[in-house]
């Protein structure tokens, strides 16, 4: 959806490093999801922020880590990056409390590890 | 937790024909099924979703079915246009988490 905004677009960091990637969501939502999508597979649920807390988690290592502010927008840290981490990462915006379930996700950001 | 299984991965169909992707998923508790469209290199976009108190949703050439007894949905494009091709995701869960099936790659012959 347009009102969903992520950066960088792309990204290149080698292994062991450390990357930091935001989201902000639709104006009015107030929850951010995290998404990784591997080349070629569906997204995979990272985890989830609503009220500054990490409402639920996949499965994914505690390199994995997240933060949320008061304007709702998002951020996304791994860190010690391993070749596997190279996917698109994908926020989706939720209004949490109107029970429609609607995610719209932002343009992602590919994050390529050497 | 939810494990969601979609089948075909690839669908070739004739222009102006029907294409149907199936979706199985296993948890009970999932009450929301949408489905994704993602074009090469660009975001997944919502095209329709159904809600586990329906049993059928339409919106013009798309169509969606759920069967909770089942536990399986369906996505059905009907009048087939060469735009249609893409991948597409099934997905279940509810506001916190969704599980997305492998994908579909949709192709439309001209």
């Amino acid at each position: 959806d347009a009102g969903v905004t992520q950066s960088p677009t792309h990204l290149i960091k080698t292994r062991g490093q450390q990357v930091t990637l935001r989201c902000s969501p639709k104006s009015g939502h107030d929850t951010v999801s995290w998404y990784q999508q591997a080349l070629g597979q569906g997204p995979q649920f990272i985890f989830q922020y609503y009220e500054e807390e990490e409402r639920q988690r996949g499965n994914f290592p505690d390199r994995f880590s997240g933060h949320q502010f008061p304007n709702y927008s998002s951020e996304l840290n791994v860190n010690a990056l391993l070749l596997g981490d190279s996917a698109l990462y994908l926020c989706a915006s939720i209004l949490t409390g109107l029970n429609n379930n609607e995610q719209f996700f932002g343009p992602g950001t590919r994050l390529t590890v050497l | 937790g939810e494990n969601v299984e979609q089948h075909p991965s690839t669908l070739s169909v004739q222009e102006g024909d029907s294409a149907v992707i199936k979706c199985t998923y296993s948890d009970s508790a999932s009450n929301y099924f949408p489905w994704y469209k993602q074009e090469l290199g660009k975001r997944p976009q919502l095209i329709i979703d159904i809600r586990s108190n329906v049993g059928e949703k339409k919106d013009q050439r798309i169509a969606v079915t759920l069967n909770k007894t089942a536990k399986h949905f369906s996505l059905h494009i009907t009048e087939t246009q060469p735009e249609d091709s893409a991948v597409y995701f099934c997905a279940a869960g509810g506001n916190e988490k969704l599980t997305f099936g492998t994908g579909t790659r949709l192709t439309i012959i001209p």
